[in-house]
């Protein structure tokens, strides 16, 4: 059973970063995949980007290009493996619950394991 | 992008009736397609994958059908625990997109 944990929630001003992080532990394949979604209150789900760590491979959705970036660590016993994502130039639109998500095998179910989520406020 | 459409976007209905949501989109995905569930304040939680497929644990009420650019999601009796928002997501071509949601509430 792989298990993601978030870190917690952060609050920031405008024109700030922040860096979310997921910790997988679990699963036995070496093909995983993280996406990142977010979510603004009361709005749906929005894709922003993911990575295949195994791969190094690298997509973003062209709304957050240049301002994100998805980056994964793979422990030396490849027991866990972490994901980040990091927002920048923050705006109150950015205000949202930020989703780790995980396909155990690469492209073949989307997004099966979820974190609990992020909350990021952007507030001055 | 691939744009995902969901209808309707807000379904009434009682224990026990069937309920279908379908999930256009803009172009052909062949059978790239997941839904979700999301109850409030909670993560989404993932029904079916490859448009038809059950993921592990979830109740067989709980069917998907379609290929190409039509898709639908079955429950087949609605129990008390699936009054939640649902979601389609395309995974045949970055971006992956989603729908923006179908809403079943109790009428």
């Amino acid at each position: 059973q792989v298990q993601l944990v978030q870190s917690g929630a952060e609050v920031k001003k405008p024109g700030s970063s922040v860096k979310v992080s997921c910790k997988a532990s679990g699963g036995t394949s070496s093909s995983y995949a993280f996406s990142w979604v977010r979510q603004a209150p009361g709005q749906g789900l929005e894709w922003m980007g993911g990575i295949i760590p195994i791969f190094g491979t690298l997509n973003y959705a062209q709304k957050f290009r240049g301002r994100v970036t998805i980056t994964a660590d793979i422990s030396a016993d490849r027991s866990t493996s972490t994901a980040y994502m990091e927002l920048t130039s923050l705006r109150s639109e950015d205000t949202a619950v930020y989703y780790c998500a995980r396909d155990a095998v690469a492209g073949t179910k989307g997004a099966s394991d979820w974190g609990r989520g992020t909350l990021v406020t952007v507030s001055s | 992008d691939i744009q995902m459409t969901q209808s309707p976007f807000t379904l009434s209905a009682s224990v026990g009736d069937r309920v279908t949501i379908t999930c256009r989109a803009s172009q052909s995905i062949s059978t790239w397609l997941a839904w979700y569930q999301q109850r409030p304040g909670k993560a989404p939680k993932l029904l079916i994958y490859q448009a038809s497929s059950l993921e592990s644990g979830v109740p067989s009420r709980f069917s998907g059908s379609g290929s190409g650019a039509e898709f639908a999601l079955t429950i087949s009796s609605l129990q008390p625990d699936d009054f939640a928002t649902y979601y389609c997501q395309q995974y045949n071509t970055y971006p992956w997109t989603f729908g923006q949601g179908t809403k079943v509430e109790l009428k």
